[in-house]
């Protein structure tokens, strides 16, 4: 099992409606979760970050970890074209200060 | 520097030569990671140090590559032996804090010919 699955996409989402990207993690002991984009050619930059159940809402972006499913997601809404990016989920351990990214999902807004 | 320096930003080398890459992490940030990233995949975690010491290496994929940090600062990813399928984007990050943000550098793009 990879240490983080994510759905590669690419996943296609007209502008103006609510883009929804998927994270599994393995490792039991992730605290954190982060977020990030990367726009083709460039480096990550991170857009999210949450530790605890539930959601977290920043702007446009909501994070949402449910730590019994070992799952996280994030939800775009209002997508714009300048979301059209990779997006990449990071688990990091408490303790244990490796960082693994997801494959990444690539998301197209559709004018 | 006010960011994660890499150099070079882009390195052409021959298939069986010996190459360096450099990190600058952000002044202060102890945890510093190497990663590489071919087209279409995400980041693949080789090494990360805490202070000097390499803290976890398991993403090292053989005997040729080697990465260094002796002074807590500056790191040097090192790979011997190029061969073409080392071709990709080595990334760099940096983090001050447990489980706060990674600053990631603007990467070196290496290619074996």
């Amino acid at each position: 099992q990879k240490e983080v699955e994510q759905n590669s996409g690419p996943l296609s989402v007209p502008e103006g409606a609510i883009a929804s990207l998927n994270c599994t993690y393995s490792d039991r002991g992730s605290q954190s979760f982060f977020w990030y984009r990367q726009y083709s050619g460039k480096s990550p930059e991170l857009i999210m970050f949450i530790y605890s159940n539930g959601d977290k809402e920043d702007g446009r972006f909501t994070a949402q970890l449910n730590k019994a499913s070992q799952y996280v997601s994030l939800l775009i809404r209002d997508s714009q074209p300048s979301d059209s990016a990779t997006y990449l989920c990071a688990p990091s351990g408490f303790g244990n200060e490796k960082l693994t990214f997801g494959t990444g999902t690539r998301l197209t807004i559709i004018p | 520097g006010a960011g994660v320096s890499q150099t070079p930003s882009n390195k052409v080398t021959e298939k069986g030569k010996y190459v360096e890459l450099r990190c600058d992490p952000i002044s202060g940030h102890t945890a510093l990671y190497w990663y590489r990233q071919s087209l279409g995949q995400g980041p693949e975690f080789l090494i990360y140090f805490q202070g000097t010491g390499a803290a976890d290496d398991s993403g090292l994929p053989n005997d040729r590559f080697f990465a260094v940090r002796p002074e807590g600062s500056v790191s040097t990813l090192k790979i011997q032996r190029t061969e073409r399928g080392d071709s990709a984007v080595y990334l760099c990050a940096s983090r001050g804090q447990p489980n706060t943000e990674a600053f990631f550098g603007q990467g070196t793009r290496l290619t074996v010919v």
